[in-house]
C-alpha cells in the first residue's frame, strides 16, 4: 500500500517567518510530487510540483525533494496570514507515463499569526 | 484560459437514487481524473480517463462509474447512493503524461454531493 504521511499539524507561525512542511512518501518509485493549498470549503489549488532531486522556487515557496530519504519539503517564505490553510502533499503513481493518480497525504493544516 | 469547470456545485439526494457529476477539462487536457474528499478518509483517487478509456481505477465499488466523451468531458455517476457517499466529488484535468514531463494536474472546484 503506497503511502504519502503529512503532521496534521496545526502549525503556527507567525507573520513574515517561513513556514516549513515536510510529507514523506513509501514507494521508492514515484516520480513526480505536488503541493497543493486546500483552504476550508474550496478545492485544491496547485502551488507547486517537483520531480528532480533538490530545489525548485517559485517566489515565496520553495519545494525540496530528497528522492534518496524518501521526502518531499515546501518552504513558504514570509509568510501571510492569507497562507493560512491546509497543505496537501501528493505523490503521482505514475510510471512511464501510464497514468495519472495521485497519492495525498491527510495535509498539514497551517496558522499563519498576525 | 479556462480552467476545469464542474456541475453541478451543489446537489442534494435521497439514499438509493443516482447523480451523474459532470466534469470539462482544461481546453487540451486528455486526462480526467475523479477524486473524493471526506473529512475522515480525505482525498482518495476514484478513476483516471484518457482518450475515452478507463486507465486507472481506485479501489471503490461498482456503484462508482464514470466515462469520458471525445471532446475530452468526462461525467461520473454514482448509483444506488449511500449516506456515506456525501462528499465533495473533485475533478482533475491533466495534459501531459510523460515520466518527467512535470505533467501539472488541476482540480476543479467540486461537486458537493449530500446524501439524505
Amino acid at each position: 500500500q503506497k503511502e504519502v504521511e503529512q503532521n496534521s499539524g496545526p502549525l503556527s507561525v507567525p507573520e513574515g517567518a517561513i513556514a516549513s512542511l515536510n510529507c514523506t512518501y513509501s514507494d521508492r518509485g514515484s516520480q513526480s510530487f505536488f503541493w497543493y493549498r486546500q483552504y476550508s470549503g474550496k478545492s485544491p489549488e496547485l502551488i507547486m510540483f517537483i520531480y528532480s532531486n533538490g530545489d525548485k522556487e517559485d517566489g515565496r515557496f520553495t519545494a525540496q525533494l530528497n528522492k534518496a530519504s524518501q521526502y518531499v519539503s515546501l518552504l513558504i517564505r514570509d509568510s501571510q496570514p492569507s497562507d493560512s490553510a491546509t497543505y496537501l502533499c501528493a505523490v503521482n503513481e505514475n510510471y512511464g507515463g501510464a497514468t495519472n493518480k495521485l497519492i495525498f497525504g491527510t495535509g498539514t493544516l497551517l496558522a499563519v499569526q498576525p | 484560459k479556462a480552467g476545469v469547470t464542474q456541475t453541478p456545485r451543489y446537489l442534494i439526494k435521497t439514499r438509493g437514487q443516482q447523480v451523474t457529476l459532470s466534469c470539462s477539462p482544461i481546453s487540451g487536457h486528455r486526462s480526467v481524473s475523479w477524486y473524493q474528499q471526506t473529512p475522515g478518509q480525505g482525498l482518495q483517487f476514484l478513476f483516471e480517463y484518457f482518450s475515452e478509456t478507463q486507465r486507472n481505477k481506485g479501489n471503490f465499488p461498482g456503484r462508482f462509474s464514470g466515462r469520458q466523451f471525445s471532446n475530452s468531458r468526462s461525467e461520473m455517476n454514482v448509483s444506488t447512493l449511500e449516506l456515506g457517499d456525501s462528499a465533495l466529488y473533485l475533478c482533475a484535468s491533466s495534459g501531459g503524461t510523460g515520466k518527467n514531463s512535470g505533467n501539472t494536474i488541476y482540480f476543479g472546484e467540486g461537486s458537493w454531493l449530500t446524501v439524505v
